[in-house]
């Protein structure tokens, strides 16, 4: 079936850096990609959707300059947190749905992202 | 927009027991309706979908049941075994390449 690789599976920075986090459809054309973050105990929160060769849509209250998104190729997606601080704390995770038909959406394991 | 309210919020039954969490969703054109099994620190894993031309969808113990009419659709998991304890969320999906809309979850726990 599908496969999304999302890396790093964790991560820790110091406040101020920036991290960023890798998605990989494996065996098909990601055309849209989609990125989430889940406070302990709660639902997943789009953040934002991606179109490859397109910017990205962000929902509201998420802010672009900080959450950058690329999605350049067919296969890889790519959200980097800028400037992070501990709020930013979260468990991230990326999902991608092919173009090609309707054949479902395919989540990656997800990055917990722990800022110190 | 859509909105997807799921119940309940936790859930404990006994092993071999059945377990049924409910979803509703608000916007008539959502058409696709998949259910996610979470376990700890891990990526949500689709366990059974439906879309709305169907009216039961059927793999195993577990099976879904969609009712267009009344806006809602459940899962139901026969036969419950330890392993099946997780967070379950539902989603509902208006068309095209559109992100899903979560529920809230449920928290399944099955006492052996």
């Amino acid at each position: 079936g599908a496969v999304v690789s999302q890396h790093p599976s964790w991560v820790i920075c110091k406040s101020g850096t920036s991290v960023k986090i890798e998605c990989r459809s494996l065996d098909f054309q990601a055309t849209t990609m989609f990125w989430y973050r889940q406070f302990p105990k709660q639902s997943l929160m789009l953040m934002a959707t991606s179109n490859e060769g397109s910017k990205a849509t962000y929902e509201q209250g998420v802010e672009k300059d900080k959450f950058l998104i690329n999605h350049a190729s067919l296969t890889l997606s790519t959200l980097t947190v800028t400037s992070a601080h501990p709020e930013d704390s979260s468990f991230y995770i990326c999902s991608a749905t092919s173009g090609q038909g309707f054949s479902g959406y395919t989540f990656g394991s997800g990055t917990r992202l722990t800022v110190v | 927009g859509e909105n997807v309210e799921q119940h309940p919020s936790t859930l404990s039954v006994q092993e071999g027991d059945s377990a049924v969490i409910k979803c509703t969703y608000s916007d008539s054109a959502s058409n696709y309706f998949p259910w996610y099994k979470q376990e700890l620190g891990k990526g949500p894993q689709l366990i059974i979908d439906i879309r709305s031309n169907v009216g039961e969808k059927k793999d195993q113990r577990i099976a879904v049941t969609l009712n267009k009419t009344a806006k809602h659709f459940s899962l139901h998991i026969t036969e419950t075994q330890p392993e099946d304890s997780a967070v379950y969320f539902c989603a509902a999906r208006k068309g095209g390449n559109t992100p899903l809309v979560f529920g809230k979850g449920t928290r399944l726990s099955v006492i052996a």
